[in-house]
């Protein structure tokens, strides 16, 4: 079973302001991981699939890279609507496994 | 627009039964695998089942193995989620997604409390 840790928990960033977002696999996963956004009381929704692969409406300031073992999510430039929890989630294998998620709040 | 609406959660003794449904609409339902994903109140997100286009594969979660069915009527645009024997655990919101790899569309959820 495949585990995913996500780092830091919680990030404190000023609007405007880079946010980097870790997400780390215990065996590789090659690139089939994705990321999530979720806002309190909403459905998750997603962001990128494929580790960098944007979905269909989602903005260029978010944009996800690696492979194997080691990703991270960045979102260059932080707007009002993007502070929320994020998840990265493997489907390698199964069972398909979601990180702890990285909550991303204003500072 | 796709649209995924879950029904069947509520309230129920431990060791209870529910099914959960979702009803799909404005997308070819048929052709797309389909996922129950859960999370607790305050916690994050679990992978429950997810089920292959015609119904003929199924995955589990190992802790749902055993007392959770997902199934599902592609003549009617659902997906199932049977569940019994219910554990004080299992309270979550539960999510209806298409997809059995990442899941590109979410339901809104529906509230299951296990509790006596």
């Amino acid at each position: 079973e495949i585990v995913m840790t996500q780092s830091p928990a919680t990030l404190s960033v000023s609007p405007g302001e880079r946010a980097t977002l870790s997400c780390r696999a215990s065996q590789s996963v090659s690139s089939n991981l994705a990321w999530y956004q979720q806002k309190p009381g909403q459905a998750p929704r997603i962001l990128i699939y494929g580790a960098s692969t944007r979905a269909t409406g989602i903005p260029a300031r978010f944009s996800g890279s690696g492979s194997g073992t080691e990703f991270t999510l960045t979102i260059s430039s932080l707007q009002s609507e993007d502070f929320a929890v994020y998840y990265c989630q493997q489907y390698n294998n199964w069972p398909r496994a979601f990180g702890q998620g990285t909550k991303v709040e204003i500072k | 627009e796709v649209q995924l609406v879950e029904s069947g959660g509520g309230l129920v003794q431990p060791g209870g039964s529910l099914r959960l449904s979702c009803a799909a609409s404005e997308f070819s339902f048929s052709t797309y695998w389909m996922s129950w994903v859960r999370q607790a109140p305050g916690k994050g997100l679990e992978w429950v089942a997810n089920i292959k286009e015609d119904g003929s594969e199924k995955y589990y979660v190992d802790s749902v193995k055993g007392r959770f069915t997902i199934s599902r009527d592609n003549a009617k645009n659902s997906l199932f989620l049977q569940m019994n024997s219910l554990r004080a655990e299992d309270t979550a919101v539960y999510y209806c997604a298409r997809g059995g790899w990442s899941f590109g569309f979410w339901g809104r959820g529906t509230l299951v409390t296990v509790s006596s």
